[in-house]
């Protein structure tokens, strides 16, 4: 079955500086590759989603990049700010089953 | 205001006493989706529902029930709850897999078995 690893470790970066999340994946490359915001004890949120045929996508601040050939997708903030302080979660869509989500990987952005 | 809504928020119950977290949404999605989260163990399927009366187990459906009578709503049902289905609970729903769409989560509901 697919297996999908995020860091472990929080993440903890000065603001204003760049935050890059790693999301790798076992077996077949996903349809979609979806981020997701989580903050303590709240429902994740929706940020972006990337196509298999795609290599970057932008929305504002954030940029996700997906290397099939890695079996990766980095997501990135800039110009960071402590309101980015959250969980990111990264989640695939194999278009013929349902999603499935990473653990997660905390960033601390620091005034 | 486009929403999953989910209810109760918090619920502490005993052990053995049945319940129901409901679940419905206003965007008109076929597809609905209910996780578990566990510390440790991220978000993880209980059941899904690609549209009324559709519906399939997840990746940890023991112990649950759930019903698609009506497209916007998607309860769970536990029959005999047991202090290992203490966890925070999300519902979520989307246009369904491979549609170029994210999903939308409810604000979950906290559960604790005693």
């Amino acid at each position: 079955s697919q297996k999908i690893e995020q860091n472990s470790e929080a993440l903890n970066i000065q603001e204003g500086k760049t935050a890059t999340l790693t999301c790798n994946y076992t077996n077949y490359s996903p349809a979609y590759l979806q981020w997701y915001r989580q903050d303590p004890g709240r429902g994740p949120v929706f940020l972006l989603l990337i196509r298999e045929n795609e290599k970057e996508k932008r929305k504002e601040r954030l940029k996700v990049t997906f290397d099939t050939t890695l079996k990766q997708s980095l997501f990135h903030i800039t110009a960071s700010q402590p309101a980015d302080s959250a969980t990111y979660l990264c989640a695939l869509d194999m278009r013929y089953s349902t999603l499935t989500f990473g653990k997660g990987t905390m960033l601390l952005v620091s005034p | 205001e486009a929403q999953v809504t989910q209810n109760p928020r918090y619920l502490i119950t005993v052990t053995g006493k049945k319940l129901t977290v409901t679940c419905s949404q206003n965007m008109n999605h076929e597809y609905m989706s209910w996780y578990r989260q566990d510390p440790g163990l991220g978000l993880r399927q209980i059941y899904y529902s690609m549209n009324v009366e559709v519906t399939d187990k997840g990746d940890v459906p023991e112990g649950y029930k759930v019903s698609r009578k009506e497209k916007r709503n998607f309860p769970l049902i536990l029959e005999s709850p047991s202090p290992n289905q203490t966890s925070l609970y999300f519902c979520a729903s989307s246009l369904g897999p491979g549609t170029n769409y994210g999903y939308t989560f409810g604000s979950g509901t906290r559960l604790t078995v005693v």
